[in-house]
């Protein structure tokens, strides 16, 4: 069964850093989504990407954040200027449609030090 | 937007028991998936159910959509079930897809 996959698994880095977190959608998907998961907390959406453009942020989503769909596969979560409360597990998504099934990624744990 | 609210919030049963997690929502649907998220971190996705009833080996989920609630059974529980089970869902108006988490059950099953 196709699965999206994310990389890194785990990220650590220092405060103030930029880092990039990548995820390859399934290739048939056309809709992609980043979801973030604080410790011991609920899962809370970012950010939905379709057709090469942002179609959806939250809140959470502020300046620090960007996304990019570098070439036909990639999909990648950028974050400028790390700061402590950046902690979190991120994941990707993706689905066929809007309604139909999201498929989730096993998650980057990024810890800001 | 739409509100999601999972019960119980604990559950600690004996390996071999039943079990039925419920999430009730405050607005129609049209997309609900269960997902189990093991003690790595990853979510698993359980079931795709926006309406009606499915089963998967030990576990099932039934969704009355009129009434706006979502049940997940487990049955004949195993220690390998144990994780933090969360519904999730888009409602038809508003946004573009994304879903929203309630905030879980937190499940353990002692040997």
């Amino acid at each position: 069964e196709p699965e999206v996959t994310q990389t890194p698994s785990h990220q650590v880095t220092q405060m103030g850093q930029e880092v990039i977190l990548r995820c390859v959608p399934i290739s048939n998907h056309l809709y992609f989504y980043w979801y973030r998961q604080i410790l011991g907390q609920k899962v809370e959406f970012l950010v939905s990407f379709y057709n090469n453009e942002i179609s959806e942020k939250s809140e959470i989503f502020d300046d620090q954040f960007s996304v990019e769909r570098p070439d036909g596969s990639n999909f990648t979560l950028k974050i400028r200027s790390t700061k402590l409360e950046d902690s979190a597990m991120y994941f990707c998504a993706s689905s066929t449609e809007h309604g139909q099934p999201q498929h989730f990624g096993d998650g980057t744990r990024l810890s800001i030090l | 937007g739409i509100q999601v609210e999972q019960s119980p919030p604990d559950l600690i049963l004996q390996e071999g028991a039943n079990s039925t997690l419920r999430c009730n929502f405050s607005d129609s649907v049209n997309n609900l998936q269960w997902f189990h998220q093991n003690p790595w971190g990853q979510l698993i996705n359980l079931f795709y159910i926006p309406s009606g009833t499915k089963q998967n080996g030990r576990l099932s989920a039934t969704t009355v959509a009129t009434e706006r609630y979502s049940l997940l059974y487990i049955s004949s529980s195993q220690t390998t079930d144990s994780g933090v089970y969360f519904c999730a869902m888009k409602g038809y108006g508003g946004s573009q897809g994304n879903l929203i988490f309630g905030k879980g059950t937190k499940l353990s099953v002692k040997p």
